[in-house]
C-alpha cells in the first residue's frame, strides 16, 4: 500500500532554531514533494525531490532513497515560516500523489 | 511552466445546495489532474483524478461527481450539499507522476 507518513504532527520553536522535519514512505517513489500551507489554505510547492539534497535560501530537504525517508530543514527559524508543512509521494507505477498528514509549525518571537 | 487555476477562493453554500468548483490549467498538455479535500484538522484527500478527457477515477464514496470535459479542465460538482462537505478543496495536476502543480484551493463552508 502507497503510505507516507510525516513526523511530528505540531511542532513548537524559537525564532533562530534550527528545524527538522520527517518524512517517510513505504514504497518506491518516482518523486518526494515538499509543501507549505499559510493559514489561509493556499499551498505553496517548496521542493520536488528524487535524489539528493536540494537548498532554497533558509530552507534545505535531503531525501536517502534507501531508507525510504526525507527531511525537509529550516535554518534560522523565523515566524513568518509558522505555516503546515506537507510531503507527498509521487509512487512509482501509480498516477496519484500520496500526502502526508502534515506538520504544524509554530515559530515564537 | 504550469499553472494551475482555481476558483473560487472561498465559498459559503447552504445545505442542499449545488457545488461547482472549476480548476484550469495552462502550460501543458493531457495532464494527470486530481480533486483533493482536506477537512478540518486532517491531511488531504484523494477524491478523484483523471488521466484523460472523459476519465474520471473515484477514490471515495461521497456526495461529491466529478468531471473533465476538455483537457486542461477538471470540475468538481454535487447536486446537494451536506454539512459534511465543508473543507479545502486543492485541485493538482502532474505530468507522468513526477512533478506536480497545485491551485490555491478552495474554502468551502456549508451552512
Amino acid at each position: 500500500k502507497n503510505e507516507v507518513e510525516q513526523s511530528p504532527q505540531n511542532l513548537t520553536a524559537q525564532e533562530g532554531e534550527f528545524i527538522t522535519i520527517n518524512c517517510s514512505y513505504s514504497v518506491g517513489i518516482s518523486a518526494l514533494h515538499w509543501l507549505q500551507q499559510h493559514p489561509g489554505g493556499g499551498i505553496v510547492s517548496l521542493f520536488m525531490l528524487s535524489s539528493g539534497k536540494k537548498k532554497h535560501g533558509r530552507l534545505i530537504a535531503t531525501i536517502n532513497i534507501q531508507e525510504k525517508h526525507s527531511s525537509l530543514h529550516i535554518t534560522a527559524s523565523h515566524p513568518r515560516d509558522s505555516a503546515v508543512y506537507i510531503c507527498a509521494a509521487s509512487f512509482q507505477g501509480a498516477q496519484k500523489l500520496v500526502f502526508g498528514q502534515g506538520t504544524r509549525l509554530t515559530i515564537n518571537p | 511552466s504550469q499553472t494551475i487555476h482555481q476558483w473560487p477562493a472561498t465559498l459559503v453554500q447552504p445545505v442542499g445546495s449545488p457545488l461547482s468548483l472549476e480548476c484550469t490549467v495552462e502550460g501543458t498538455s493531457n495532464p494527470n489532474l486530481y480533486w483533493y479535500r482536506q477537512a478540518a484538522g486532517r491531511g488531504l484527500q484523494l477524491l478523484f483524478y483523471s488521466v484523460g478527457i472523459g476519465q474520471i477515477s473515484s477514490e471515495v464514496p461521497q456526495n461529491l461527481s466529478a468531471s473533465r470535459p476538455q483537457d486542461r479542465q477538471f470540475i468538481l460538482s454535487s447536486k446537494k450539499l451536506l454539512l459534511s462537505d465543508s473543507g479545502f478543496y486543492l485541485c493538482a495536476t502532474s505530468r507522468d507522476g513526477y512533478e506536480a502543480f497545485f491551485g490555491q484551493g478552495t474554502r468551502l463552508t456549508v451552512v
